[in-house]
């Protein structure tokens, strides 16, 4: 079975511009979270879907927005980048049916530098 | 405000020796507590786990200790392998509500051949 795939894997950005992320799961897997790992925060929590519905949400300002297929891939878009947001965007499946489940497969990341 | 903290950011052991890596929280509500592993280029993956009504758990080399009342668990591998050079995320959750993980900032483990 294949694992979480995240296109792209690096990214370079100006500030201002806005970027696109996307995460296909491990098949048969419906929830599908997003984190964002800097050097000094760890991994924090962005948000997750299920089923084409935000379930969960962490912290982040609106300019951080996401979105599910109905065939479980998700997307993440930033809107008018800031160098903050230089960071390792993660995105992890799970089997999830009624609740948020912390058995998840993350995959590789994707690395956004912001300009 | 960092509700799991992970107070050092790096730690080197030699091989065969044990490597003890340390997690506190803040949050009481917490009951599931969980250590994923890091590579570079590579997602983390999860370790190991403990529930709250546990205070050890055993995997092989790696157990997990979780001391309630001083709110902090440990990890401890034993005996270190120059494979478990990485960065060690601790994360803990309320599970009984559904609730999302919260991370720790990581620490660096180094195994010296």
């Amino acid at each position: 079975k294949a694992g979480v795939t995240q296109t792209p894997r690096y990214l370079i950005k100006t500030r201002g511009q806005q970027v696109t992320l996307s995460c296909s799961p491990i098949s048969g897997h419906r929830s599908v979270s997003w984190y964002q790992q800097t050097p000094g925060q760890g991994l924090q929590f962005l948000f997750e879907y299920f089923s084409e519905t935000q379930r969960n949400k962490g912290n982040f300002p609106g300019r951080f927005s996401g979105r599910q297929f109905s065939n479980s891939r998700s997307e993440m878009n930033v809107s008018t980048l800031e160098l903050g947001d230089s960071a390792l965007y993660l995105c992890a499946s799970s089997q999830a049916e009624l609740i948020y489940s912390y058995e998840q497969y993350f995959g590789p990341g994707t690395r956004l530098t912001v300009t | 405000d960092q509700q799991v903290k992970q107070n050092s950011p790096s730690l080197s052991v030699q091989e065969g020796r044990i490597s003890i890596l340390n997690c506190d929280y803040t949050n009481s509500m917490f009951d599931y507590f969980l250590w994923y592993k890091k590579y570079p280029a590579e997602g983390p993956t999860f370790l190991i786990s403990i529930s709250s009504i546990k205070d050890k758990n055993e995997d092989g080399r790696f157990t997990v200790f979780l001391n309630k009342s001083a709110k902090h668990l440990s990890l401890h591998i034993v005996p270190s392998q120059p494979g478990d050079s990485a960065v060690y995320f601790c994360a803990a959750g309320k599970k009984s509500s559904g609730d999302k993980l919260t991370f720790g900032t990581g620490t660096r483990l180094a195994v010296r051949p």
